[in-house]
């Protein structure tokens, strides 16, 4: 079954640097997500992204934050200026629009890039 | 805006008990609900969903749910628990109206006590 990929699997980054987590999303796939995850606490939406711009993003989502999709299969995450309240587990999502109610079709997650920042 | 949630950090069953995790939602509108299972150092991998017709759905690994709109609640279930299914359960919802973003509660962790 094709999956999602997430590089690497785990960073460590000093606070202040920049940061770009990577994801290949599954190849048939229309629309892409990233999510984090802090130790202990929920599961957070981060951005959406669909038709080479975002859809929507969260109030976590600042101008610190940017995504691309630089070429017909990775999806990128990065972190201009890394903070230590940065420190998460970033997990990649894509799902397909399916036909009709494209409401139906669930997130399929990579296994997500642990970041740590010091 | 849409939220979930998951009342117990954890939940204890024994092997071959039947086993429960909770969850309410709130949403407006027609809510669209979905499980997902972490297993260690793995992605979050979807269970099941609801979106409209029966409120029992089944989905994967022999685990069903229950949505119960007067309760809005969306409980994962499954009648016989096995040590395999220890892992970190998250429930989601998505609203109808064009929202894109799904909101997931906490985590529910499942330990199965063989």
């Amino acid at each position: 079954e094709p999956e999602v990929t997430q590089t690497p699997s785990h960073q460590v980054t000093q606070m202040g640097q920049e940061v770009i987590l990577r994801c290949v999303p599954i190849s048939n796939h229309l629309y892409f997500y990233w999510y984090r995850q802090i130790l202990g606490q929920k599961v957070e939406f981060l951005v959406s992204f669909y038709n080479n711009e975002i859809s929507e993003k969260s109030e976590i989502f600042d101008d610190q934050f940017s995504v691309e999709r630089p070429d017909g299969s990775n999806f990128t995450l990065k972190i201009r200026s890394t903070k230590l309240e940065d420190s998460a587990m970033y997990f990649c999502a894509s799902r397909t629009s399916g036909t009709g109610n494209w409401q139906n079709s669930p997130l399929h997650f990579g296994n997500g890039t642990r970041l740590t920042v010091t | 805006a849409q939220s979930v949630a998951q009342p117990e950090d954890q939940v204890n069953v024994a092997e071959g008990n039947p086993l429960t995790v909770k969850c309410t939602y709130s949403v407006s509108g027609n809510p669209y609900l979905f499980w997902y299972v972490q297993y260690p150092n793995r992605g979050l991998q979807f269970l099941l969903k609801y979106i409209t017709g029966d409120n029992l759905v089944k989905g994967s690994y022999g685990f069903e749910a229950e949505f119960n709109k007067s309760q809005t609640s969306f409980h994962l279930k499954k009648p016989s628990a096995l040590v395999s299914d220890s892992a970190l359960y998250f429930c989601a919802v998505r609203g109808p109206y064009g929202n894109n973003r799904l909101a997931f509660g906490k985590g529910n962790q499942v330990v199965v006590i063989p």
